[in-house]
């Protein structure tokens, strides 16, 4: 079974507005971390942001946020005022307490920033 | 200066030939890993080593042999190439041994392989 699912193979957003990408993910863990990558053309993975399980609050670092909705089990990405460096593959993933080695990773969002 | 370096980063090579993959971190973590991204960006792990010991494996055809010197640096040697090999491969490190859910991975740049 899928881990984690991001059901928006691409997105286009309007420069400087907002955009969410979804993620939804799997576990019976109590304890797990959710993160976001970001993997511009180039192809180097950048770490944005991360939720643990048990954080109250939800995550931001600077224009990200993350929209964490433990109920539903979801972890949406939310980036604020878009440039034109956010064109990218956004990857949403989780790594288990149980089974913390592994970081599984979900098969990704293309977004497009449009001028 | 770079946290996390593999080489080379394009590798092109014929089918059936042996190749390796080389990646070294500065970071002082324990654990390294290597990944595979797919043609579809779809990335799966393959192995994982904590302080030199294999600690993930991940039903990858044993052509593929991880080895790690040392904590420092984990290489990826791959036997009898197949076409169904390329793809993009990065290696990766964290600090810890999974004892906490927040340890992010730190990336390389990818090596790009192509068989051909």
């Amino acid at each position: 079974a899928q881990k984690i699912t991001q059901t928006q193979p691409g997105m286009f957003v309007q420069e400087k507005e907002a955009v969410t990408l979804d993620c939804t993910y799997d576990t019976s863990d109590p304890s797990y971390g959710l993160f976001w990558y970001k993997q511009p053309s180039s192809g180097e993975m950048i770490f944005l942001i991360y939720q643990g399980s048990y954080d109250q609050q939800n995550a931001t670092e600077g224009r990200y946020s993350l929209n964490f909705q433990k109920a539903r089990k979801s972890a949406n990405l939310v980036i604020s005022a878009s440039q034109l460096g956010d064109s990218a593959m956004y990857f949403c993933a989780m790594r288990e307490g149980l089974n913390g080695n592994k970081l599984v990773f979900g098969a990704g969002t293309i977004l497009r920033v449009k001028s | 200066d770079t946290a996390v370096s593999q080489t080379p980063k394009y590798l092109v090579t014929q089918m059936g030939n042996d190749k390796s993959i080389k990646c070294e971190q500065n970071l002082g973590h324990d654990t390294m890993y290597w990944y595979k991204q797919d043609s579809k960006k779809f990335l799966k792990i393959m192995f994982s080593y904590n302080n030199k010991e294999l600690i993930i494996n991940e039903t990858v055809p044993n052509r593929f042999s991880p080895k790690s010197p040392d904590k420092a640096h984990l290489n990826l040697h791959i036997n009898s190439l197949e076409l169904g090999d390329s793809a993009v491969y990065f290696c990766a490190s964290s600090n810890s041994f999974g004892q906490t859910t927040n340890e992010k991975l730190f990336f390389g740049s990818g090596t790009q392989l192509s068989v051909l």
